[in-house]
């Protein structure tokens, strides 16, 4: 059982936008800052997200993220058939001392 | 350009040991702090251990404290994680990766290698 909470699955078709959730506490997302991760099929996780909202360079302004309190988003919008990946959410734990991720979603593209 | 080599996985019985490898290049190594992060088959990510840039100071999860080590040697551009009294759950790709700055908890996980399988079977 992961301490971030994000749905197992999310799915849309070409052009939609589409939203992923991450639930967590105080300890983590309340008191510190979400990083989200991509993972396309046999490859290692790329970073998508920091700091909530920040996109390394190279990331299409597509993607976006969002936190509000002890929840974080990560929305992709003009959604296209190579955003189908898993999608985690990660933020530090101030009680574990560690990194903690979400479960993982897996984005389908219909 | 970043990059990061992970060896050292292999087929090792329920209690023994083994070392990982994590060879950095294209940055400097001794700057930045370092993780290991691993992904059981079909699974999720977790987080193992960290480590800031000049080994000061050290983190791991539960699951593996006490069992595991990470170090590095900033000579070398190389991070390690030994891996002692291994459990089948313990089995996963294991990745390493640079943090964008000198400790691992202010910052995270940026760039990841493409990892390095361990199977821990009897």
């Amino acid at each position: 059982q992961s301490v971030l909470t994000q749905p197992p699955s999310a799915s849309g078709t070409p052009g939609q936008r589409v939203t992923i959730s991450c639930s967590g506490g105080s300890s983590n997302i309340g008191s510190n800052t979400v990083n989200w991760y991509q993972q396309l099929p046999g490859t290692a996780p790329k970073l998508l997200i920091y700091s909530n909202n920040q996109r390394p360079s190279g990331v299409p302004d597509r993607f976006s993220g969002s936190k509000s309190g002890t929840s974080a988003s990560l929305a992709i919008s003009g959604l296209q058939s190579e955003d189908e990946a898993d999608y985690y959410c990660a933020s530090w734990d101030d009680s574990l001392n560690g990194w903690v991720f979400g479960g993982g979603t897996k984005l389908t593209v219909l | 350009e970043v990059q990061l080599v992970e060896s050292g996985g292999g087929l090792v019985q329920p209690g023994r040991s083994l070392r990982l490898s994590c060879a950095a290049s294209g940055f400097t190594f001794d700057d930045y702090a370092m993780h290991w992060v691993r992904q059981a088959p079909g699974k999720g990510l977790e987080w193992v251990s960290g480590i800031s840039w000049n080994s000061g100071n050290t983190g791991y999860a539960d699951s593996v404290k006490g069992r595991f080590t990470i170090s590095r040697d900033n000579a070398k551009n190389s991070l390690y994680l030994q891996m002692n009294s291994l459990r089948p759950e313990d089995t996963a790709l294991y990745y390493c990766a640079k943090d964008p700055g000198y400790d691992f908890w202010s910052g995270y996980p940026h760039y990841w290698g493409q990892g390095t399988l361990v199977t821990v079977s009897s």
